[in-house]
């Protein structure tokens, strides 16, 4: 089956320091998003890439830092500098950036501050 | 700006009865508009979508939603609601001239008491 598998689920940040979470899926999708869920806030996005080697800032995206070296994996690192990282966060893909296709979406991390 | 409003941020409803979560967008261009059902400690799931064509269309799990130009809004509907459909509701748009970029609802959650 499909799909986009993120791991831990849960993972717990101690002050200063930098956490990854990771992202990979088999869709073999283009394009790849890291959004974060806060309650009663939506999703906002804070990452995003469209191909290989290329990402680019969303909307919340100080405190954060990704790469796409495989078109299968999006990582995202939490750092020192995000001081709010509790959070759920989630991955997506879709087949290209953009266009009328639905993302799809992973079971997510929850992040939590020692 | 692109924009999503959710008005409600619960909606309860008794198993058997017809349920509705509204949803109402403002964008500049066509939209591509989509709903998502999330689950507790979950991703997204994909329900349905509305690229062009018929205004009613019809999705997974007996969903089906309602295009309405004129009112910009595109509210889900199911006619017996189940107590297993009790989650959190997401509408999203997206424009055929915006790229890449989602804009998601802040969410709904329904209740279906038995």
């Amino acid at each position: 089956d499909g799909g986009i598998t993120q791991s831990p689920k849960y993972l717990f940040r101690k002050e200063g320091q930098n956490v990854t979470l990771s992202c990979e899926q088999n869709l073999n999708h283009d394009a790849m998003y890291w959004y974060r869920q806060d309650p009663g806030q939506g999703l906002r996005l804070i990452y995003y890439s469209q191909i290989v080697n290329d990402f680019q800032k969303g909307d919340i995206a100080e405190g954060y830092s990704v790469s796409r070296e495989k078109k299968e994996s999006f990582p995202l690192t939490v750092t020192s500098a995000q001081k709010n990282p509790t959070a759920f966060y989630l991955c997506a893909s879709s087949p290209q950036g953009g266009g009328n296709q639905p993302q799809h979406f992973g079971d997510g991390t929850r992040l939590s501050i020692l | 700006a692109q924009s999503v409003a959710q008005p409600e941020d619960q909606v309860n409803v008794a198993e058997g009865n017809p349920l509705t979560v509204k949803c109402t967008y403002s964008v500049s261009g066509n939209p591509y508009l989509f709903w998502y059902v999330q689950y507790p400690n979950r991703g997204l799931q994909f329900l349905l979508k509305y690229i062009t064509g018929d205004n009613l269309v019809k999705g997974s799990y007996g969903f089906e939603a309602e295009f309405n130009k004129s009112q910009t809004s595109f509210h889900l509907k199911k006619p017996s609601a189940l107590v297993s459909d009790s989650a959190l509701y997401f509408c999203a748009v997206r424009t055929n001239t915006g790229g890449f970029k989602t804009i998601f609802g802040a969410g709904t959650r329904l209740f279906v008491k038995a």
